[in-house]
């Protein structure tokens, strides 16, 4: 089955600085590539998704990038501000199937 | 987008009780739901994946006649937690997707359950 692992699992930047949440899958047959925030208590909350087909996708702050054959995807978020702080989980799945997880990683915005 | 609804938001039972938290796709018809559990700064662990009018796929290691799931109708699935101890105390979350339009998967807003 699919394993994700996600590094690192705490970040601290400082504000206006850029972040980068590294992730690596196993199942080559994963096609969809999404990233979730979490705060404390919430539901996730899609931010951005990438699928196979693609290599890199942008918006606004937040840029993922999909390397297939290495089997590696990346959150970017640059000028990053106080609310975004909070838990950033990488998934991937096979079309529709189950949505597996990385760790997570908690990523702190110092002012 | 699409909501799911997922209630109690919490809920505090007595050991060896049991409890039941259900998940409600409110604007679409789910004929697949995924139960997650979350303990305290982990990752969300699949325990199953519910089936419309068939029997729940639970994932390795987790208990079926523990985890109750019961997925009768395209807007509902439930998840009971039969004779709860402390060790059950944690984040329990459902998700689904709209069939036929997207990979997204739209989550509930959880239940944080404590087994006292």
């Amino acid at each position: 089955g699919e394993n994700v692992e996600q590094h690192p699992s705490t970040l601290s930047v400082q504000e206006g600085d850029s972040a980068v949440i590294k992730c690596t899958y196993s199942d080559s047959a994963s096609n969809y590539f999404p990233w979730y925030k979490q705060e404390l208590g919430k539901r996730p909350q899609l931010i951005i998704d990438i699928r196979s087909n693609v290599g890199e996708k942008k918006d606004q702050r937040i840029a993922v990038t999909l390397n297939k054959t290495a089997k590696h995807f990346s959150l970017h978020i640059t000028e990053t501000q106080p609310e975004d702080s909070a838990v950033y989980f990488c998934a991937a799945t096979q079309g529709a199937q189950k949505l597996v997880f990385g760790q997570g990683t908690r990523l702190t915005i110092n002012p | 987008g699409a909501v799911v609804s997922q209630h109690p938001s919490r809920v505090i039972c007595k050991s060896g009780t049991s409890v039941k938290i259900e998940c409600r796709s409110l604007d679409f018809q789910a004929t697949t739901m995924f139960w997650y559990r979350q303990f305290p700064k982990k990752s969300l662990m699949l325990m199953a994946t519910s089936n419309e009018g068939s029997k729940a796929t639970y994932e390795q290691g987790v208990e079926k006649d523990k985890f109750l799931i019961n997925h009768a109708s395209l807007t509902l699935s439930t998840l009971t937690v039969t004779s709860a101890h402390p060790e059950d105390s944690s984040f329990y979350i459902c998700s689904a997707r709209v069939p036929g339009r997207s990979t997204e998967a739209f989550f509930g807003q959880g239940t944080r359950l404590t087994v006292v």
